[in-house]
């Protein structure tokens, strides 16, 4: 089984501010690293993937990547009312087969 | 927005009838994955493809089984449904390959087994 564990939440963050989320994994040999957000009711949409060690940055977003202490993390910088919903941290294993976190719900204030 | 449709997308079914999701993509993708995603257990894996005809057992495969007689269409099956089984269902598509290889969910099936 491959594990991957995300910082439950719930998250709450005012407007305008970074929200940081977090998540680990326990299969070394994973190359492939992807972040969803999903609003209620919806399916997931994928907003970042990552592969390299390091910073990758897509707009608002930042994922960071480090494999040798398992941790991928995604932050939102100037975190907006319509950034609330939960996001989900996946991995990719062998097999093309991908596994998924809990998720960590995050509400932005107002 | 990704190829993917499923069908139905709203199901209400009774403990023990047969019932079929169907997924279909229009992006030629060599895999495709059932997912059930439940609160507080996040998005579980049922079943995948990687081509036609060719299909693996995913974490939870026990009363689920799956086809695949065309690249474009998975189909999933409960052969009896029960009320474990009531859930949100995803399809998912992946290219497959070493670099690129992300995946995208279809809209989902809400089942639910009374």
């Amino acid at each position: 089984q491959k594990e991957v564990e995300q910082n439950s939440g719930p998250l709450s963050v005012p407007e305008g501010a970074i929200a940081s989320l977090n998540c680990t994994y326990s299969d070394r040999v994973s190359q492939s690293f992807f972040w969803y957000r999903q609003y209620s009711g919806k399916s997931p949409e994928l907003i970042m993937s990552i592969y390299s060690n390091g910073d990758k940055e897509d707009g608002r977003f930042t994922a960071q990547l480090n494999k040798a202490s398992q941790y991928v993390s995604l932050l939102i910088r100037d975190s907006q009312p319509s950034d609330s919903a939960t996001y989900l941290c996946a991995v990719r294993a062998s097999g093309n087969q991908f596994y998924f976190g809990t998720g960590t719900s995050l509400t932005v204030i107002p | 927005d990704a190829g993917i449709t499923q069908s139905p997308r709203h199901k209400v079914t009774e403990t023990g009838t047969p019932v079929t999701l169907r997924c279909h993509q229009t992006e030629n993708h060599r895999y495709m994955y059932w997912y059930r995603q439940d609160p507080g257990h996040g998005l579980r894996l049922i079943h995948y493809s990687y081509g036609v005809k060719d299909t693996d057992k995913g974490e939870v495969s026990d009363g689920y089984s799956v086809s695949r007689s065309k690249t474009e269409d998975f189909l999933l099956t409960l052969e009896s449904a029960t009320s474990s089984q009531t859930s949100v269902y995803f399809c998912a598509i992946s290219a497959g390959g070493r670099e690129v290889n992300e995946q995208f969910f279809g809209p989902g099936t809400r089942l639910t087994v009374l």
